[in-house]
């Protein structure tokens, strides 16, 4: 019974580069969130899918962040010409669809931008 | 827009002391209400939750109770341990609102032998 998966567990990249952050969810889990924790504070969610759809992209703090999600399984969130400010660690949770279904965290990626 | 304030940690008590650790919420809609825990250096994990009004929801000699009222959902254990030494999170999903959770800003708990 694997949790949530995330890939890279760390990653240190310098300002302006691209990245690419991966999530495999739990096996039937049609429901997947990204959220961001910065240093210190609470986690901001940033985009949901249902499925391979995206009904809610509005925590997306700039149009250099963007994700997608195949096959209704991984998914992955990819930040463009990163900026000091996108450090944080970034946490993929899963859940099954409807009502009060609680929703399984990933262990995070922790990225830190030059 | 929904959101959630809980109070500033850290709090540090000793082992076998009563714990409190205050919610409370705003929100247009009927939200679901939760705890997560995060120990160190482990993921966010489920503590507890409740879904309506006058509910309780309790895990692990933890306990909340949605009082509606006072739109709270304050955290409460007994005795609690140094294995309870953790950062807990205070969260509310809403249907309106894609069932994303919404948390609070977190309070460390750092339980004295």
């Amino acid at each position: 019974g694997a949790g949530v998966s995330q890939s890279p567990s760390n990653k240190v990249t310098e300002k302006g580069k691209d990245v690419e952050l991966r999530c495999d969810p739990i096996s039937g889990h049609t429901a997947l969130y990204w959220y961001r924790q910065r240093l210190g504070q609470g986690l901001e969610f940033l985009i949901y899918f249902q499925g391979n759809s995206a009904p809610d992209k509005s925590g997306l703090p700039s149009d250099r962040f963007s994700a997608e999600r195949t096959g209704e399984s991984v998914s992955t969130l990819t930040i463009q010409r990163t900026q000091q400010e996108d450090s944080a660690v970034y946490l993929c949770a899963s859940s099954l669809k409807g009502v009060n279904q609680p929703q399984h965290f990933g262990d995070g990626t922790r990225l830190s931008i030059l | 827009g929904d959101s959630v304030t809980q109070m500033e940690g850290p709090v540090t008590l000793s082992e076998e002391a009563f714990l409190t650790i205050n919610c409370t919420y705003t929100a247009t809609g009927y939200p679901s209400l939760f705890w997560y825990v995060q120990y160190p250096g482990e993921g966010l994990q489920l503590l507890l939750k409740a879904t309506k009004a006058d509910d309780k929801g309790s895990n692990k000699g933890f306990e909340a109770t949605y009082r509606k009222e006072t739109t709270s959902f304050h955290l409460e254990k007994g005795s609690v341990q140094v294995s309870d030494s953790a950062v807990y999170f205070c969260a509310l999903s809403d249907k309106d609102s894609s069932y994303k959770l919404i948390f609070g800003s977190g309070t460390r708990l750092l339980v004295r032998p």
